[in-house]
Order: C-alpha cells, then sequence, then structure tokens
C-alpha cells in the first residue's frame, strides 16, 4: 500500500534562511509526487508535481523538489523563505487518489 | 475558471444528528473525491467518482457516511449520525482529463460535533 511520512511536524526558520522539507514515500511503481500548501482556514494549493523526466522540478513561489528514487524522497527546498510561506506544506503520492503525509507546519521568525 | 466550489463553510451539530455536504467541481472535471481532514492530520481520501460512479469507497466509514454523484457533476456527502470523531474538515477535489493526477482542492467544509 502506498503511504507518505513527514518526519517533522514543525519547523521554524527565519525569514531569509533556506528550508528543505522532508518527505518519505512508499509506492510499487514510478510514483506521481505532489508538494501542497495550505494556508490556514484555506484549501491546499499545488506548489509541484514529479511523475517523470528530469527529477529536479520547479514549482512556483521559488519552490523546488527532488525526487531520489534511491532514497524513495522528495524533499521540498527553497533557497531563502519570506514570511507569507509560513503554512502547512503536505507531500502527496499518487497517481490517482492521492495519499498525503501528515504535514509538516512551517513557521517563520522575523 | 471558477474553482471547486463547497458549502456550507461551517457547520457546528450536536452528535447523533446528520449533516449534509455539496461540493460543485470544476467545469468538466469527471473525477471527483471527497478527503477528511482532522485537526493536525494530512487529508484521507474518503471517495472517488469517475462521473457518477464509485471507483474506490474502500476507506469511507459506510455505516454513517453516504455520498452520490446522480448526474456526474455535483456531489453530496452525508453523515448521518454524527460521532464526536467525525469533527474535521471535508475536503472537495476534481481533476480533468489526463494523467498528471494533480488536484484542485476547494476551501472546505468544517465540522464541529459537539
Amino acid at each position: 500500500a502506498q503511504s507518505v511520512t513527514q518526519p517533522d511536524i514543525h519547523i521554524t526558520v527565519s525569514e531569509g534562511a533556506s528550508l528543505e522539507l522532508r518527505c518519505n514515500y512508499s509506492y510499487g511503481a514510478t510514483p506521481y509526487l505532489f508538494w501542497y500548501v495550505q494556508s490556514p482556514g484555506q484549501g491546499l494549493q499545488l506548489l509541484l508535481k514529479y511523475f517523470s523526466g528530469d527529477t529536479l522540478v520547479q514549482g512556483i513561489k521559488g519552490f523546488e523538489a527532488e525526487f531520489k528514487r534511491s532514497q524513495s524522497s522528495f524533499n521540498l527546498r527553497k533557497p531563502s523563505v519570506h514570511w507569507s510561506d509560513a503554512a502547512e506544506y503536505f507531500c502527496a503520492v499518487g497517481p490517482s487518489g492521492l495519499v498525503f503525509g501528515q504535514g509538516t507546519r512551517l513557521t517563520i521568525n522575523p | 475558471e471558477a474553482g471547486v466550489a463547497q458549502s456550507p463553510r461551517y457547520k457546528i451539530i450536536e452528535k447523533r444528528q446528520s449533516v449534509a455536504f455539496w461540493c460543485n467541481p470544476i467545469s468538466g472535471h469527471a473525477t471527483l473525491y471527497w478527503y477528511q481532514q482532522i485537526l493536525g492530520q494530512g487529508p484521507k481520501l474518503l471517495i472517488q467518482f469517475q462521473n457518477n460512479g464509485v471507483v474506490d469507497d474502500s476507506q469511507l466509514p459506510k455505516d454513517r457516511f453516504s455520498a452520490e454523484r446522480l448526474k456526474g457533476v455535483d456531489s453530496t456527502l452525508k453523515i448521518q449520525p454524527a460521532k464526536l470523531e467525525d469533527s474535521a474538515v471535508y475536503l472537495c477535489a476534481s481533476t480533468g482529463g489526463g494523467h498528471t493526477g494533480e488536484l484542485f482542492f476547494g476551501e472546505g467544509s468544517r465540522l464541529t460535533v459537539l
């Protein structure tokens, strides 16, 4: 059965610092992988997705993620965070009926 | 392009009462999903529709939850009778053709069961 693990429940970084959110997945075939962001009281917004090709994918708001098959990982990165990036981030695996991780809450220190 | 619409946004009921949530997906999207998101957790798939047929309802608690999509467009999720542990945000999502798997989510319906 497919599953997603996000080891960090809560991360705090300073504004302008770099960010990496971890995601490990379990899936029997080539996975479709997604990162979604959820701001308080809002629905989920897609940041980026991977399903084939280049293992480094670029997304919106300056985010990127790298698919590493050997490590079953799809970590999300951003070189310099902004206060507006404070939100909950979810990794998900597909391709259909996505399975989500438990999320990582990101707090930004001014 | 209009997004996924859900109503009501908020609902408070007492346990053993019933509640219904409505979802209107993005126009033309054949696949519709209902997810349950309990506070502090990731969304959990309850049911997936393809047009008006059920593709996967393996995680739907069928003794109290039901869902329908009669004309292959709008969908309704019902809980009867509600339990305290049903307090959650119920998210509707839809996806169109192609195989990229991207889901488009509504803002959700927050249910509080007292």
